[in-house]
This record gives C-alpha cells, sequence and structure tokens, in this order.
C-alpha cells in the first residue's frame, strides 16, 4: 500500500523567506505524486503533480517541487513567501486499485509572519 | 464556471436522523468521490464511482451510503447520523479513474452531529 508523511504539521516562515514543506513517500511501484492547498472555507485545489516526466515539477503561484527517487522525497519549496500563501498543504499519492485512490497526508498548515 | 456545488454548506443534525449531502458537477467528469476531512487524519475517501451507475467503497465507507444514476450528481446519504460522523466532507471529481488524474473539490459540506 502507498503512503505518505509529511513531517511538520505547522510551519511558520517571514515573509519573503524560503518556504520549504516536506513530503516523504512509500510506494512499490513509480509514484504519481501531487501537492494540493487547502484556503480556509474552502475545498483543495492542486498546486503541482509529478507524472514520471521531469523530476522537477513547476505549479502555481510560484511553488515547485522536485522529486527524489533515492530519498523517496517530494518536497514543495517556493523562494519567497508572500502572506497569500498562508494555507494548509497536502502532499498525495496515486494509484489505481479499479479506482483512483489518492492517499494525502495529515497536511500542513503554513504561516507567513509579516 | 461552477465546477463543483454542494450542500448544504453547514448543517447541526442530531442523532438517529437521516441526512443527504448533496453534490452536482457541471464538468462531466466521469469519476467522482466523497472524502471526509478530520484535524490530523487528512482526507479519508468514503465512496468513489468510476462511471455513472457503478459505485464502490473507499476506506471508511461504514454509515454511508452514495448512488450515482447520472453522470452529474453524487448524494452521500448517512442514513442513521453518529456523533463520530462529525466532520466536514469533500465531494470531488476526476476527468478519467486513471494515476493522474488531478481532482477537483467542492467547498465542502460542514456537519455536526450532536
Amino acid at each position: 500500500a502507498q503512503s505518505v508523511t509529511q513531517l511538520g504539521s505547522h510551519v511558520s516562515v517571514s515573509e519573503g523567506a524560503l518556504v520549504l514543506l516536506r513530503c516523504n513517500y512509500s510506494s512499490s511501484v513509480p509514484p504519481y505524486l501531487f501537492w494540493y492547498v487547502q484556503y480556509p472555507n474552502q475545498g483543495l485545489q492542486l498546486l503541482l503533480k509529478y507524472t514520471s516526466a521531469a523530476t522537477l515539477v513547476k505549479g502555481i503561484n510560484g511553488f515547485e517541487a522536485e522529486f527524489k527517487k533515492s530519498e523517496t522525497s517530494f518536497h514543495l519549496t517556493k523562494p519567497s513567501a508572500h502572506m497569500s500563501d498562508a494555507a494548509e498543504y497536502f502532499c498525495a499519492v496515486s494509484e489505481v486499485v479499479g479506482y483512483q485512490k489518492v492517499t494525502f497526508g495529515i497536511g500542513t498548515k503554513l504561516q507567513v509572519i509579516p | 464556471i461552477a465546477g463543483i456545488t454542494q450542500a448544504p454548506t453547514s448543517q447541526i443534525l442530531a442523532a438517529g436522523r437521516r441526512m443527504t449531502l448533496r453534490c452536482t458537477q457541471d464538468m462531466r467528469h466521469n469519476a467522482m468521490y466523497w472524502y471526509r476531512q478530520d484535524l490530523g487524519l487528512g482526507l479519508r475517501l468514503i465512496h468513489y464511482s468510476n462511471t455513472a451507475g457503478t459505485t464502490g467503497k473507499g476506506e471508511v465507507p461504514d454509515g454511508y451510503s452514495v448512488s450515482r444514476a447520472n453522470t452529474d450528481d453524487f448524494p452521500l446519504t448517512l442514513a442513521s447520523a453518529v456523533p463520530s460522523q462529525t466532520s466536514v466532507y469533500f465531494c470531488a471529481s476526476s476527468a478519467t479513474s486513471g494515476n493522474t488524474g488531478e481532482l477537483f473539490f467542492g467547498e465542502g459540506s460542514r456537519l455536526t452531529v450532536l
């Protein structure tokens, strides 16, 4: 079974600082990995996804993630945090078992300090 | 573009009552899903439907039922609500039931069972 571990349920950064949200996965097959963002009182929306093409994936709002097979990681980064980045971020892994089974991490809440 | 519409947005319900959460999408997506989101547990799949006329059980299906009479609608029913079903429920859809499909989420239905 596939799984995802997000390290740090809460992360605080200063405005303009680097954002690094960690995600490690477990998978017996080449993984399909996603990052979703959830703003307060909203549903999740896709930030970016890895589907075995380029290992460095660029997403919306200046975010990117690098797939590292040797480290089983898919960390999310952004060079300079903006106040509007304050949200909860979910790493997820997808597999097909008769349906698209998406396993989500528990989420990391990002706080941006002015 | 509406995407996915969920109703109600919020509901307080007495234990033992029957409740149906509605979900409608206008994207003509084949696959639809119901998740519940609980603090510290991330999102867990309740039921899914790969296409109209078919449904399947996810990770936490007990106490819930779904139907998929047509492409657009995917209601979730709690036959006899219990306090442990207090949660935020998200309906989602995907154009494909394959591995790389992006999930599109509604804005959620917050349910409190007393």
